[in-house]
């Protein structure tokens, strides 16, 4: 069974980081592209970008790039979203998915306020 | 960023009916290699997205066959037959043949 938990999500202040961790199970994690999109309280999801497998190569929606960084671990069979300087237009649930969407964790809250 | 316009933003259905989803994009879906990435998925109340349709037309595993896509090029539509509750919740379609990927607004297909 395919499997993707989100993890690290929480209350942070403005200007933070924030480092999430999606952990897989059930496919082998280092053969596919992995990626990560959000979805704001109450609104729809955007995509926020996506990791070669072999974690060589990063592509981010340009809305996103600068303070996104993703990587991952293949021998963890862990993917990961560093957030920096978040703002609370960066409110929302965060969401790994795999290869083309065709999985999706269960999402994880981050909440940015003072 | 290609722009898909979804429609309608909300769907009142009947249980037992059929609800139909339009998709359009701001540019040809087909990609270089000829595949047309145009997916559709639906999300429940309080879950994530679940995928229901990859490439226009084709069922994800376990997906029933009351649910069909079709269309080509920039117009796509999902067509869900004898609406049952389990199917109540929001639809967003997603293109990843141009990158960035883009989803469209959302449905909320909901009980009339």
């Amino acid at each position: 069974e395919v499997k993707l938990v989100e993890s690290g999500g929480g209350l942070v202040l403005p200007g933070a980081s924030l480092k999430l961790s999606c952990i897989v199970s059930g496919f082998t994690f280092s053969d596919y592209w992995m990626r990560w999109v959000r979805q704001a309280p109450g609104k729809g999801l955007e995509f926020i970008g996506e990791i070669k497998p072999d974690g060589s190569k990063t592509n981010y929606a340009p809305s996103m790039k600068g303070r996104f960084t993703i990587s991952r671990d293949n021998a963890k069979n862990t993917l990961y979203l560093q957030m920096s300087s978040v703002r609370s237009e960066d409110t929302a649930t965060y969401y790994c998915a795999k290869s083309y969407f065709d999985y999706w964790g269960q999402g994880v809250m981050v909440t940015v306020s003072s | 960023d290609v722009v898909m316009t979804q429609t309608p933003v909300s769907l009142p259905v009947s249980l037992g009916g059929q609800a139909s989803i339009s998709c359009r994009s701001s540019q040809s879906l087909v990609h270089s290699n000829g595949n047309t990435y145009l997916h559709w998925y639906l999300q429940k109340p309080g879950q994530s997205p679940q995928l229901l349709i990859y490439r226009v037309s084709n069922r994800f595993s376990g997906v029933p066959d009351r649910f069909s896509g079709s269309g080509s090029g920039t117009d796509f539509t999902l067509k869900i037959s004898r609406v049952e509750p389990e199917d109540l919740g929001d639809y967003y379609c997603l293109q990843s043949t141009h990158f960035p990927y883009t989803f469209g607004a959302g449905t909320k297909l909901e009980l009339k």
